[in-house]
């Protein structure tokens, strides 16, 4: 079966800090993979979205980046940390077959910036 | 005008009654949707999904699409306190690979 792993689970960084949080898929091959963020009590902003190796799609302008070095491995980047990026940052996969799929969602990394 | 939106709620309904959770869609070409649970800290976890006209029915869920009036809701019936959460619902979109999500709707169910 198919399982994602998400982590840091928990982290506090001091504004202008970087940032990189990990995401991998186990059990597929060449999934879809996401980065989604929720600010409190919001709804789930699309940040990022690959299709394959090196392939990025960048929803919102940010100072924030991704990159996917290996096939299952999909890893979130910031330089320089804002206050506004703090919230809770999910990792997604799917392996969409025409129009049909699922996606299923890691634990989340909830990220505060002070 | 958002993609997919949801009344944000609260929804509060007794334990045992029905509960129904509406959403719309501005994007005509969409042709699948999903209806996702989420606990307060914790991350979304799939309930149901629908990809054609009518109803889908899973236990006590029940989905219905009406693609004509762009149209996606979820029935929970016999609810229970432990269904108390936020249901978000999401379209995949026709022109990407990805899924647009709404703001989420709180569900409350009083025992």
């Amino acid at each position: 079966s198919q399982t994602i792993h998400q982590w840091p689970a928990t982290l506090v960084q001091p504004v202008g800090s970087p940032l990189s949080l990990e995401c991998t898929v186990e059990g597929t091959s060449n999934p879809n993979l996401y980065w989604y963020r929720q600010a409190a009590g919001r709804g789930l902003q699309l940040l990022f979205y690959s299709v394959g190796i090196g392939q990025i799609s960048s929803e919102v302008p940010q100072n924030l980046s991704a990159s996917r070095p290996q096939d299952r491995q999909f890893i979130l980047s910031s330089k320089k940390l804002l206050l506004s990026d703090s919230g809770f940052y999910l990792c997604a996969w799917t392996s969409w077959r025409g129009l049909t799929g699922e996606l299923f969602f890691g634990e989340g990394s909830r990220l505060t910036v002070l | 005008q958002k993609e997919v939106e949801q009344n944000s709620g609260p929804l509060s309904v007794p334990e045992g009654a029905i509960a129904s959770l509406n959403c719309t869609y501005s994007d005509r070409g969409s042709q699948s949707f999903f209806w996702y649970r989420q606990y307060s800290g914790k991350s979304p976890e799939l309930i149901m999904s629908i990809y054609s006209n009518g109803d889908k029915e899973d236990g006590r869920f029940t989905a219905q699409l009406n693609k004509a009036s762009q149209y996606v809701s979820l029935l929970i019936r016999d609810s229970q306190p432990s269904d108390s959460a936020t249901y978000l619902c999401a379209g995949l979109m026709e022109y990407g690979n990805k899924l647009v999500f709404g703001a989420g709707t709180i569900l409350r169910v009083k025992s």
